[in-house]
């Protein structure tokens, strides 16, 4: 079974400040993972994926996560925040297997406010 | 090259009634997932439709079905409506079936039961 946890449903940073939003998840085979943003009343738009290759993604808007298997996290980073960051932010997992539907497993997600 | 879109964009129904919710997929995709985000809540996966046959199904009641049409649009239909089963319902669409096939997620529809 696949299973995804943040830590941290709200967080709050300062335009200009450092973004960090944490994701650790389980899984018995190797996983795909994946974040996404949400922005209010909207569906969900990929920032960038995982997929075995290498362990530092770079994904849109300045967006990056390092994959670390020792301590089976994916976290969200960005140097910089702007006002535009501030959404609902969602970790998931997936897996690549026979008969494998690719089903996304999600966070309960992370709501970053940004302060002016 | 239209995205994935969903219809109608908010519906409201009374407990016991039957609601039926659409997704027209991005072009080139055979592979359509529901699922279902409560308020508040992280999406989950309802099922998932590829090449018009139901290839997967979370844990959910058999009161929620599908189709999916030949040309890969697809139904989300819900019987015997709940209080529970409002929610946010997500249609994406990819490639493929596996986790290796990226999946483009619609606006969703918003379904309040009163």
């Amino acid at each position: 079974a696949q299973s995804v946890t943040q830590l941290g449903s709200h967080v709050s940073v300062s335009e200009g400040a450092l973004v960090l939003l944490r994701c650790n998840y389980s899984s018995s085979v190797p996983p795909y993972l994946f974040w996404y943003v949400q922005y209010p009343n909207q569906g969900l738009q990929l920032l960038l994926k995982y997929t075995s290759a290498a362990t530092l993604v770079k994904g849109i808007n300045g967006f990056e996560a390092e994959f670390k298997k020792s301590e089976t996290s994916f976290h969200l980073t960005k140097p910089s925040a702007h006002m535009s960051d501030a959404a609902e932010y969602f970790c998931a997992v997936t897996s690549v297997g026979s008969g494998n539907t690719g089903k996304l497993i999600f966070g309960q997600g992370t709501t970053l406010q940004v302060k002016p | 090259e239209t995205g994935v879109t969903q219809s109608p964009t908010h519906l409201i129904k009374t407990r016991g009634q039957q609601v039926t919710l659409r997704c027209s997929s991005q072009s080139g995709h055979n592979t359509v997932s529901w699922y279902q985000q409560a308020l508040g809540q992280g999406p989950q996966f309802i099922f998932q439709y590829y090449r018009e046959e139901e290839n997967g199904r979370g844990n959910f009641p058999p009161r929620f079905s599908g189709l999916q049409f030949p040309n890969y649009s697809s139904e989300l239909n819900v019987n015997a409506l709940e209080l529970d089963d409002s929610a946010l319902y997500l249609c994406a669409s990819s490639y493929g079936q596996g986790g290796i096939y990226e999946q483009f997620f619609g606006p969703g529809t918003r379904l309040t039961v009163l």
